[in-house]
C-alpha cells in the first residue's frame, strides 16, 4: 500500500516562531488532507489540498503531485497551535474513499 | 449543524462483551468510514460504506462489524471484545470518492 512519511516527527517552537512540516507519499494521490488533532483529540481539518497551494490565516500549504510531497506551514506560531498534525492521501486509482494517513508531527509551541 | 456525531464518548469493556459505536451525520454526504487510532500513531481504516447499501473492508477489519443503516448512519459492532481492540474510534464522513472527510469528535473504547 501507499506510504507516508512525516517529518519532523516531533517539534518544540517558541511562540511567534515559524515552522514547516512535510508529507511525503510513495504514489499518486488524488486526495490529500491535513489535520489538526488538538490536546483534546478532535481532528480538525485544515486543508484539502490534492494539489497547488491554499492559504487560510497564519497557515498555508502547497502539495507537489507530481514530486510527490506536501508541506504545511505554521507562521507566527501560537500556544493554541499544539497538537498533533496529520496529513491523510488517497491514491489515484484506489476508487476513493480510503484515506490512508501518517503517523503524525507532534509540535508544542511554549511561552 | 452538528456535522459527524458520535456516541458514546467514552466507554469500559471487559473482554468478550459486546458493543455498538454509533455515528450519525447531518451533511448529507454519501461515504462514511470508521477509523481507529492507536497511541503514536495515525488513523487507520477499519470499515467503509462508500454509498447507502454497500460496506467494505478496510486496513484493519477483524473483529468488527459494521451496518449502514440509512444514509445519515454508520454503526460498528464489537462482537466479542479484546484488550487488542482498545482504542480510540473515529467516525467520518464525505460526499465520496475523492472529497473531504469530516470527523466526529471520537469514541474512546478500554477493553479490561
Amino acid at each position: 500500500g501507499i506510504q507516508v512519511e512525516q517529518s519532523p516527527p516531533d517539534l518544540i517552537l517558541q511562540e511567534g516562531a515559524n515552522s514547516t512540516l512535510r508529507c511525503n507519499f510513495s504514489d499518486s494521490v488524488n486526495n490529500l488532507q491535513w489535520f489538526h488533532q488538538n490536546p483534546w483529540g478532535q481532528l480538525i481539518n485544515l486543508f484539502y489540498i490534492p494539489s497547488g497551494t491554499k492559504q487560510n490565516g497564519r497557515l498555508s500549504a502547497t502539495t507537489v503531485a507530481t514530486e510527490r510531497y506536501s508541506l504545511l506551514y505554521i507562521s507566527s506560531s501560537q500556544t493554541t497551535d499544539s497538537g498533533v498534525y496529520f496529513c491523510a492521501v488517497d491514491i489515484l486509482t484506489g476508487g476513493g474513499n480510503k484515506l490512508t494517513f501518517g503517523t503524525g508531527t507532534q509540535l508544542k509551541v511554549e511561552l | 449543524n452538528a456535522g459527524v456525531t458520535q456516541t458514546p464518548k467514552f466507554q469500559v469493556l471487559k473482554t468478550g462483551q459486546s458493543m455498538t459505536l454509533q455515528c450519525a451525520q447531518d451533511m448529507n454526504h454519501n461515504s462514511m468510514y470508521w477509523y481507529r487510532q492507536d497511541p503514536g500513531m495515525g488513523l487507520r481504516l477499519i470499515y467503509y460504506s462508500a454509498s447507502e447499501g454497500t460496506t467494505d473492508k478496510g486496513e484493519v477489519p477483524n473483529g468488527y462489524n459494521v451496518s449502514r443503516l440509512n444514509k445519515r448512519e454508520f454503526s460498528l459492532r464489537l462482537e466479542s471484545a479484546a484488550p487488542s481492540q482498545t482504542s480510540v474510534y473515529f467516525c467520518a464522513s464525505s460526499l465520496g470518492g475523492y472529497t473531504e472527510a469530516f470527523f466526529g469528535q471520537g469514541t474512546r473504547l478500554t477493553v479490561v
